[in-house]
């Protein structure tokens, strides 16, 4: 059973913010809800993980909703080097929580 | 350049033969992963190490997969008797765990297999 639900494909407009939901109602108390991407023929990059508070770096911000249950991504001005496949993964808890599952697509348009 | 680096990037081999992966971790990280990916995948999570030791093992590696780190650093990956379904972009990830690590996973650039 997967960990994560996320929709398989996304679009956005050049400059506008991305959001990128992810459901996650299995999670357990201390599980870290993590992030990555991966560019076309490129490992995964991390961006950003968070546990119940909000959190923002420089690439994205995260906003964990009160019960845990889901989450979402932020992209607050997506370029078109943002176009990418983004993983929600909570690597707790054995080997299934360190699969990525098929990820959303995200494709930023011009 | 301190990241994760792996050899070959490219490998193509014929049905029945071995290979070997290698992945230099980051010096100071103590875990070391391993993913295959195919087409169209996510990565599929293979096995880890927390310095030498192998902690775990996905029901994925079958018995012509093993994987080493024999001193905690680099770590191999070998395949025996390649199959086609063998056929996959190989990723290696290594994170820090405990003291200032926060646990994400640097990946490398991947070792993709084709076989023949």
């Amino acid at each position: 059973d997967a960990k994560t639900t996320q929709p398989p494909s996304m679009d956005c407009a050049e400059g506008r913010a991305a959001n990128l939901p992810c459901n996650h109602s299995t999670i357990s108390g201390n599980e870290y809800v993590y992030w990555y991407r991966q560019i076309h023929s490129q490992g995964p990059q991390y961006i950003i993980h968070g546990l119940k508070n909000n959190e923002t770096n420089e690439m994205a911000s995260l906003i964990i909703t009160e019960d845990r249950k889901s989450s979402t991504l932020i992209l607050p001005h997506a370029t078109l080097r943002d176009t990418a496949v983004y993983y929600c993964i909570l690597p707790g808890g054995g080997a299934d929580g360190l699969t990525f599952g098929k990820g959303t697509h995200l494709i930023i348009q011009p | 350049d301190t990241g994760v680096s792996q050899d070959p990037r490219h490998k193509i081999t014929k049905r029945g033969q071995n290979v070997t992966f290698r992945c230099d971790p980051i010096s100071e990280h103590n875990r070391l992963y391993w993913y295959r990916q195919t087409l169209g995948q996510g990565p599929e999570f293979l096995t880890y190490f927390q310095n030498e030791a192998q902690l775990e093992k996905s029901r994925l590696l079958s018995d012509r997969f093993s994987a080493e780190r024999p001193k905690g650093s680099f770590s191999t990956l070998e395949i025996q008797r390649t199959e086609q379904g063998d056929s996959a972009m190989y990723l290696c990830a290594s994170s820090l765990i405990g003291g200032a690590g926060t646990g994400e996973l640097f990946f490398g650039e991947g070792s993709r297999l084709t076989v023949l």
